[in-house]
């Protein structure tokens, strides 16, 4: 099945700085990738997604890249804002189910 | 919409009770999955349902573990003879038919074993 790995497990930066949250997979046949943001208790919500036809899609300050070769696919989230502060989930959807990476953790300091 | 609902929110079960957890996914959608999300971990897929039917199980341990989301019916989660290590948060999500499509969240059972 489908194995995603996600990097890194907690990231730390000050508002205002970038933050990059990479991700691999496994399967070559998975073709849409959504990214997930979960708020301390509160349910995952999806924030963005790419589709294995595009390799970057952008969203105010939210963007996300796809490698399909490499098969590794980034968010980046530029100008920090301490409300941005979350776990993030990656995913890859296979045949029919969505795998999630581990999450990462962002602390935005103001 | 109101969206996905799950309940309880919290449930709190003795060892060796049963648990039942529902999911009602949001209108026009046929699909559901189920997520366990342990403290500080990701989400771990368990099973992946239509209507009537189970199509993938492949995260649902083999035994005490149960899915079904009837044609009439919120989708149920069951796990019989609840053992400490099931304390965790379980979500559900649905999405419509069709694959890439968006799939939503609901706000989870928080379930605890005594």
């Amino acid at each position: 099945g489908e194995n995603v790995e996600q990097h890194p497990s907690t990231l730390s930066v000050q508002e205002g700085d970038s933050a990059v949250i990479k991700c691999t997979y496994s399967d070559s046949a998975s073709n849409y990738f959504p990214w997930y943001k979960q708020e301390l208790g509160k349910r995952p919500q999806l924030i963005i997604d790419i589709r294995s036809n595009v390799g970057e899609k952008k969203d105010q300050r939210i963007a996300v890249t796809l490698n399909k070769t490499a098969k590794h696919f980034s968010l980046h989230i530029t100008e920090t804002q301490p409300e941005d502060s979350a776990v993030y989930f990656c995913a890859a959807e296979g045949y029919s189910t969505l795998t999630f990476g581990k999450g990462t953790m962002l602390l935005v300091s103001p | 919409n109101a969206g996905v609902m799950q309940n309880p929110r919290h449930l709190v079960r003795r060892r060796g009770q049963e648990a039942r957890l529902r999911c009602s996914p949001m209108k026009g959608h046929s699909h559901v999955y189920w997520y366990r999300q342990l403290p500080e971990e990701g989400l771990k897929f368990m099973v992946y349902l239509q209507k009537e039917n189970i199509i993938d199980e492949s995260g649902m341990p083999k035994e005490r573990f149960s899915a079904e989301f009837p044609k009439e019916g919120p989708s149920i989660l069951r796990i019989q003879q609840v053992v400490r290590g099931d304390s965790a948060a379980y979500f559900c999500a649905s999405s419509q038919p069709g694959q890439n499509t968006e799939a939503f969240f609901g706000q989870g059972t928080r379930l605890t074993v005594v």
